[in-house]
């Protein structure tokens, strides 16, 4: 059974700060994604990755195949980045079935 | 192009009731899923409907049943409900059935209470 893990739970970070979540996962996929909700619910894809890194703006994933782990790097945040950032995965390439992480909730302050 | 709207936004109900959960997928979508997310709690996937069809379910009872349209919405419903099935419930939308190929567009969710 697929496990996968964040950290931190929490996170609280200056305006302008260089922040780092991190999500590991216990078998082997085929696609990791991360994902962003804000307060009231919605969730936003932010990248879907399956090997090496991935650049959006201020946003960066890297995956790291062998040692099942990805990261997410924000340069430069800002306050509208808060909110809260889920890792999930999938397996198998028509896979349907994803497995979340509990996610990671980033607060910026001005 | 519409996104994924979802109906109602909140919802009261009572042990033992019934709720039914509307999603309307986006433009050009053939896919749904829906996904219960409990309170700090990363979601947790329900089942999953292609062309009308049940295409693959999560670790849910069968009280949970849906139902997916010709136009592609579809309805989650929910039969004798608990305390523990209060939660955002969330859709998401796509084209194709594999979340390795296919990017989901995630609905607003409706936030469900069970008193």
């Amino acid at each position: 059974k697929n496990e996968v893990e964040q950290s931190p739970q929490n996170l609280t970070a200056q305006e302008g700060e260089f922040i780092t979540i991190n999500c590991s996962y216990s078998v082997g996929i085929s696609a990791l994604h991360w994902l962003q909700q804000h307060p009231g619910g919605g969730i936003v894809s932010l990248f879907m990755l399956s090997s090496g890194k991935k650049k959006h703006g201020r946003l960066i994933a890297t995956i790291n195949i062998q040692e099942k782990h990805s990261s997410l790097h924000i340069t430069a945040s800002h306050p509208r980045d808060s909110a809260v950032y889920i890792c999930a995965s999938s397996s198998g390439a028509g896979s349907y079935q994803l497995t979340f992480g509990k996610g990671t909730k980033l607060s910026v302050i001005p | 192009e519409t996104g994924v709207t979802q109906s109602p936004t909140h919802l009261i109900k009572t042990r033992g009731q019934q709720v039914t959960l509307r999603c309307s997928s986006q433009s050009g979508h053939n896919t749904v899923s829906w996904y219960q997310q409990a309170l700090g709690q990363g979601p947790q996937f329900i089942f999953q409907y292609y062309r009308e069809e049940e295409n693959g379910r999560g670790n849910f009872p069968p009280r949970f049943s849906g139902l997916q349209f010709p136009n592609y919405s579809s309805e989650l419903n929910v039969n004798a409900l608990e305390l523990d099935d209060s939660a955002l419930y969330l859709c998401a939308s796509s084209w194709g059935t594999g979340w390795s190929r296919n990017e989901q567009f995630f609905g607003p969710g409706t936030r469900l209470t069970v008193l």
